[in-house]
């Protein structure tokens, strides 16, 4: 079965750092999203990607935090200048455009931790 | 605004006892879809199912079950003999029908520990 994959599974940057999580979508899903999870807390939403821009935001996803989509296969999250309050779990999912009711797939997260 | 709330945060239940998880939700929609998924120790997020808000039709699939009650806004779960596996963070979502990104507002989380 077709999986959402996201790199690295964990990350560990220094305060002030730029960093960069990847996440490979399923092939054929037209919507992507990050979403995070700091330590023992719920899922919070960050933002949602179609047709090649942002769709939803979240008052989380700042100036600091962009995303991408650079060649047509990866998702990219970038977070330019990180904070200690950046630690989470990051999460990407994907779905298919057929359908409003279409489940959210997500990768198994890349766990970011900040020094 | 959306809103979920699971208000069980934790609960403890010995092999084969059956338990039911809460998920109470807001939306000022009409149409929305609603979703379970399960955070097992390793981390990943797993979809369990969805539901549409005009079809309150109950589900079973093996040992899981679905309660979906648009009257009193609730979306419960239960697990039937509950086995050493099902121990993980169940999570109860909301999502808009119609909005730009249909993202998903998620619960609180339920831990459960199922112990042999």
């Amino acid at each position: 079965e077709p999986e959402v994959t996201q790199t690295p599974s964990h990350q560990v940057t220094q305060m002030g750092q730029e960093v960069i999580l990847r996440c490979v979508p399923i092939s054929n899903h037209l919507y992507f999203y990050w979403y995070r999870q700091i330590l023992g807390q719920k899922v919070e939403f960050l933002v949602s990607f179609y047709n090649n821009e942002i769709s939803e935001k979240s008052e989380i996803f700042d100036d600091q935090f962009s995303v991408e989509r650079p060649d047509g296969s990866n998702f990219t999250l970038k977070i330019r200048s990180t904070k200690l309050e950046d630690s989470a779990m990051y999460f990407c999912a994907s779905r298919n455009p057929q359908g409003s009711g279409q489940p959210q797939h997500f990768g198994d997260g890349t766990r970011l931790s900040i020094l | 605004a959306q809103k979920v709330t699971q208000a069980q945060t934790e609960i403890s239940v010995v092999e084969k006892e059956d338990v039911t998880l809460d998920c109470v939700y807001e939306t000022r929609d009409t149409t929305y879809y609603l979703f379970w998924y399960k955070q097992p120790p390793s981390g990943e997020l797993v979809f369990l199912i969805r539901r549409n808000s005009f079809d309150e039709q109950n589900e079973i699939s093996g040992r899981y079950s679905w309660n979906f009650q648009k009257s009193t806004s609730s979306f419960n779960f239960t697990i039937t003999a509950s086995q050493v596996v099902d121990s993980a963070v169940y999570f109860c979502a909301l999502r808009r029908s119609k909005a730009a990104g249909n993202k998903l507002t998620f619960g609180g989380g339920t831990r459960v520990l199922v112990k042999p």
